[in-house]
């Protein structure tokens, strides 16, 4: 079965100090995996899409990397701005489906 | 360009009653779809569709209906609304092919049934 999980549930970090999300997942193929921001009250925003074990995206200070098996967000030197929730999603291959995972909720303390 | 809009951003029904949770987009995207979002569930599929006239079912689609018959518009029709329907929906849309590409959400529409 085609599922996600993402940890830590939740994370809370001082300004500037650096730390990293997780995305496991298991499916049969991969044609994507997705990074959105979610702000409460608010739709998801897109952030990175990853198709291949090894490649790598930047921006800002979020760097989102993908292996096999999982994909990690990091986050580098953050700012109170940077407080929201963090999805995960994959798109199987051969489906034009999406699974999400419950996210991760981030909190940076000034 | 307004992206994906979504109306109305709250609605309360009574346990029985129907409506249309209506989503349009003016990216002359292919893909669209209608996501829950439930707390500690996270974003579950209901509907997509891939094309004018062209829809099928995601994770979650009982209880609700969808049709296609434009582009740019991909409304949601809850049938006879239950308790259980409480909750935030999103739609989104995207490009479609061979490649996966990202999505991008509306608002949302908060609905309750009582």
């Amino acid at each position: 079965e085609d599922q996600v999980t993402q940890s830590p549930e939740a994370l809370r970090l001082q300004e500037g100090e650096s730390s990293s999300l997780n995305c496991s997942y298991t499916v049969s193929g991969l044609r994507g995996l997705f990074w959105y921001r979610q702000d409460p009250g608010k739709g998801p925003e897109f952030l990175f899409t990853l198709y291949s074990a090894g490649e790598e995206k930047e921006k800002e200070r979020l760097k989102a990397t993908l292996t096999k098996k999982e994909s990690f967000l990091h986050i580098t030197a953050p700012k109170p701005e940077d407080s929201a929730t963090y999805l995960c999603a994959v798109s199987p291959s051969g489906t034009y489906k999406y699974i999400f995972g419950t996210g991760t909720r981030l909190k940076v303390l000034a | 360009n307004a992206g994906v809009t979504q109306t109305p951003k709250f609605q309360v029904l009574k346990t029985g009653q129907s409506m249309t949770l209506q989503c349009a987009q003016d990216m002359n995207h292919e893909y669209m779809s209608w996501y829950r979002q439930d707390p500690g569930m996270g974003l579950r599929l209901i509907h997509y569709s891939v094309g004018a006239g062209i829809t099928d079912q995601g994770e979650v689609p009982n209880g609700y209906n969808v049709s296609r018959s434009t582009t740019e518009d991909f409304p949601l029709r809850l049938l006879s609304a239950a308790p259980s329907q409480t909750s935030v929906y999103f739609c989104a849309s995207s490009y479609s092919g061979q490649s996966s590409y990202e999505q991008y959400f509306g608002p949302g529409t908060r609905l309750t049934v009582t």
